[in-house]
């Protein structure tokens, strides 16, 4: 069964450095997702992606926050510059038919 | 903008039992409904929909779950637990023509031997 995957699984950077989360979502799907879960906190949406532009995004998706589909086969979620606050567990999840997400095991960053 | 509240933030059982875990959601416009599952160390995997047509939606391993509007509610039930349904279980609400899943705070079930 074809699966959404995330490289890294964890992710240790210094605050200030920038880091490249990134996704291989299911080859036949055409709609990209973020969301972050802080630790102890719910899943929160950051930003949908359709047609190689963002369709949507919350008010976390700041300007620190880029996404891009670089090839026919990545997504990948940038913060430019990490902040302490920005330590949270990231999953990325597509969407085929049905209107169903299918997410990835995600990437846990750690800024320190 | 829609809302979702979870009404147990931990649910300990039994093996063998039955359980329920409680969703309520809020919104103004027209909804799709979802559970999703996530062992510890993992993703989020989906157990059930509800897209449209029957309110009784049946999911993987013998969860089920019934869409009621009048009551804006999407309870996950299963009969008889087992260990191996320990988990975190996220009830998500997403407008039928908006783009974002909105989920709710997540319930920890437990089930002991």
């Amino acid at each position: 069964e074809p699966e959404v995957t995330q490289t890294p699984s964890h992710q240790v950077t210094q605050m200030g450095q920038e880091v490249i989360l990134r996704c291989v979502p299911i080859s036949n799907h055409l709609y990209f997702y973020w969301y972050r879960q802080i630790l102890g906190q719910k899943v929160e949406f950051l930003v949908s992606f359709y047609n190689n532009e963002i369709s949507e995004k919350s008010e976390i998706f700041d300007d620190q926050f880029s996404v891009e589909r670089p090839d026919g086969s990545n997504f990948t979620l940038k913060i430019r510059s990490t902040k302490l606050e920005d330590s949270a567990m990231y999953f990325c999840a597509s969407k085929g038919a049905h209107d169903t997400q299918y997410f990835g095991p995600g990437t846990r960053l750690t800024v320190l | 903008a829609q809302s979702v509240t979870q009404l147990d933030s931990q649910v300990p059982v039994f093996e063998e039992a039955p359980v329920e875990l409680r969703c309520n959601y809020s919104s103004s416009v027209s909804v799709y409904l979802f559970w999703y599952v996530q062992y510890p160390n993992q993703g989020l995997q989906l157990l059930l929909k509800y897209l449209s047509g029957s309110t009784l939606v049946k999911g993987i391993n013998g969860f089920e779950a019934e869409f009621n509007k009048s009551q804006t509610s999407f309870h996950l039930r299963k009969p008889s637990v087992h260990i191996s349904d320990t988990a975190e279980y996220f009830c998500a609400v997403k407008e039928t023509s908006g783009s974002r899943l909105t989920f709710g705070e997540g319930t920890q079930l437990t089930v002991n031997p």
